[in-house]
């Protein structure tokens, strides 16, 4: 049962454009949603993240969204840049507890 | 901080032969994860240790895994007998505390194929 789901494997942007990634989840107790980009050859490296009580985080060129009512988030890159283009994971935890759960990545391909 | 170690980077094994993934966390964090990510099933969760002691295996395959922690700055991932189904990039991560919204930090991973 896969409680974070990317439906989109991949996705393709040009340069300056905005890259719209998006999550679904199914646990309506998820407290924290996070994202992690991963370059190849190296670990996931922690984003950005967002609680529960919020609906909009931003930091610089990143901003995500939450919509609660239908369990759906969003990370929007603008202006898109080539060095943006890695797999990009949404993950959710729920606070106090020990562990994260991700979803299975989309790959943002920015186009020069 | 040279954040979390891991190695070896690459192993490649022959089927049957016994794997050891060895894992060292950022000083100071009390809690250890290993992931594997695979095109199919991306990252999972195997199994994750607080303050050393192994809180959740669930996300084990099968008895052929195990995990140990001896002490604050070690962890080791062991696969016996491996088979080429558990050919994946195997991570592991450590964060201080419990989940919020600080994340985790990944080592590189290692890279496992078994032929």
């Amino acid at each position: 049962d896969q409680q974070v789901k990317q439906n989109s494997p991949s996705l393709s942007v040009q340069e300056g454009r905005i890259s719209i990634l998006n999550c679904d989840y199914t646990n309506s107790m998820f407290d924290y949603f996070l994202w992690y980009k991963k370059y190849p050859a190296e670990g996931p490296t922690f984003l950005i993240s967002i609680s529960s009580i919020k609906d909009k985080n931003e930091d610089g060129r990143f901003t995500v969204f939450l919509n609660k009512s239908a369990k759906h988030l969003s990370l929007h890159i603008v202006p898109s840049q080539p060095g943006d283009s890695a797999v990009y994971f949404c993950a959710a935890s729920v606070a106090g507890g020990f562990k994260t759960i991700f979803g299975a990545g989309t790959r943002l391909f920015v186009k020069a | 901080d040279a954040g979390v170690i891991q190695s070896p980077r690459h192993e490649v094994t022959e089927m049957g032969q016994e794997v050891t993934l060895r894992c060292k966390p950022i000083s100071g964090h009390n809690s250890l994860f290993w992931y594997r990510q695979t095109m199919m099933r991306g990252l999972e969760l195997l199994i994750y240790f607080n303050n050393n002691v192994p809180i959740d295996d669930s996300g084990m395959p099968e008895d052929r895994f195990s995990a140990k922690m001896p002490n604050a700055s070690f962890s080791t991932l062991k696969i016996q007998p491996s088979e080429p189904r558990d050919s994946a990039v195997y991570f592991c991560a450590s964060s201080l505390g419990r989940t919020g919204g600080d994340g985790y930090t990944f080592g590189s991973g290692t890279r496992l194929t078994v032929v």
